[in-house]
Formats: C-alpha cells, sequence, structure tokens
C-alpha cells in the first residue's frame, strides 16, 4: 500500500517553455500533498503543501506564479514549472498524506528537469 | 544552527558489519520522527516512524529516540550492500503542523 507514482520521470525542455509534473496517490486518498525540490547531494527542501480543492502554501522564497500547484482530486496533484529557465533544472519529488498529526508522507520516485 | 543535523557521510563498511546513523535536532516540538531511504535519483522510501522516545525494532533496522538529548539513531544490523543509499532522518511537530523538516541525508555504501 501507500504507492504514489509521480509522471514523468524526467523531462528535459527549452528556456521559456512550462512543463506540468503530475503527482498521484494510487491506492489511497490524499487530502494533503507536498512538494519538494532537491539538488544533488542536498536534501530536500519543501516547496508548498497542497490541500485537495483549496489554494497550496508556498513556502518563503518559492514564486507561486512560476511554480503553479493544482489540487483537484484526493488522488492527483500538478505541478508546473512556468517559463522554465536553467536554474530551474532539478529533481522534484512530491509525497503525499491523509493529512493526519499521526500521519507520515509516501514519496512518488521523482521527476528530473533539465532546462537547457 | 540548523533544526536538524545528519553527518553527510560518505559512511563505508563492509557486509555484515552493523551501521549506525544518527541526528540531533534542536526543536524540542518535534514529536515524530522517520528515517527515509534513497537510492540514486529515486524518491524516499520510508523505513521506520516513530513516535515520541524509544525503541523501535524492524528486521534488521532499529531506531531510536532520545527526545532529553534531542539524538535519533537508526541502526542495520547484518548490513548489505542492497542497503547501500542515502538515509534521511526527518521529523515533524504534529497536530497541524506536520510538515517535515529533514536532515541532510548520510550516503552508505555496504561493500561486499
Amino acid at each position: 500500500g501507500a504507492v504514489v507514482s509521480q509522471h514523468p520521470s524526467r523531462v528535459i525542455c527549452k528556456s521559456g517553455t512550462s512543463v506540468k509534473i503530475e503527482c498521484r496517490s494510487l491506492d489511497f486518498q490524499a487530502t494533503t500533498m507536498f512538494w519538494y525540490r532537491q539538488f544533488p547531494k542536498q536534501s530536500l527542501m519543501l516547496m508548498a503543501t497542497s490541500n485537495e480543492g483549496s489554494k497550496a502554501t508556498y513556502e518563503q522564497g518559492v514564486e507561486k506564479d512560476k511554480f503553479l500547484i493544482n489540487h483537484a482530486s484526493l488522488t492527483l496533484s500538478t505541478l508546473t514549472v512556468t517559463s522554465a529557465h536553467p536554474e530551474d533544472s532539478s529533481f522534484y519529488i512530491c509525497s503525499a498524506g491523509t493529512g493526519t498529526s499521526t500521519d507520515t508522507q509516501y514519496f512518488g520516485p521523482g521527476t528530473r528537469l533539465t532546462v537547457l | 544552527q540548523k533544526e536538524v543535523e545528519q553527518d553527510p557521510g560518505p559512511l563505508s563498511v563492509p557486509e555484515g558489519a552493523i551501521v549506525s546513523l544518527n541526528c540531533t535536532y534542536s526543536n524540542s516540538a518535534f514529536q515524530y520522527f522517520m528515517w527515509y531511504r534513497q537510492y540514486s535519483r529515486k524518491g524516499p522510501e520510508l523505513l521506520m516512524y516513530t513516535y515520541s522516545s524509544g525503541n523501535k525494532e524492524d528486521g534488521r533496522f532499529t531506531a531510536q529516540v532520545d527526545k532529553s538529548s534531542k539524538y535519533i539513531s537508526l541502526f542495520i544490523r547484518d548490513s548489505q550492500p542492497s542497503d547501500s543509499a542515502t538515509y534521511l532522518c526527518a521529523m515533524s511537530g504534529g497536530g497541524s503542523n506536520y510538515k517535515l523538516t529533514f536532515g541532510k541525508g548520510t550516503l552508505l555504501t555496504v561493500n561486499p
């Protein structure tokens, strides 16, 4: 149980284009999903928290207009990197939880974004 | 001082060794403690989940939490080459604050 998928696993795009990454909870309903980015040999940095049906809460320093998050259902959240630039190249990982205080997070396999 | 400190290693051990991984933290509000294993270019996989102080054992893995010292450990017995990965500690305050705070991760290599 507790399987989270991400699609695509890898994407290469040109500077200025937008990229959408999907995160799905396959065998449970996720009231809360989290989006992280991870640079090489670094830990995970939380970008935003999204609850189904409401606006995402962004961490300090994360541009909400650049990283658009939609959590339209209990099993799907999307992250759209708008007008991507080379500095946005990173490993993006989502996680999902049911949002209770005793819950933990189950992570997707990650999406490697390379912006040329 | 960072909220969670973890020695990044790298740590290299022979197969069969007992591995000890540790994290210290400064926020006394943390109540939930987790260890994740992350293989290269993959998402983290939950290994152990502990609430408050105490020990928890699962197969070859034992997690220890000492809240009085703000110190958590993960022990791996009879380590295997397949245990080679980055191990991340994570913790949260629970309640409405279930965001995880991660350590930097320790890179472990188990040599056959």
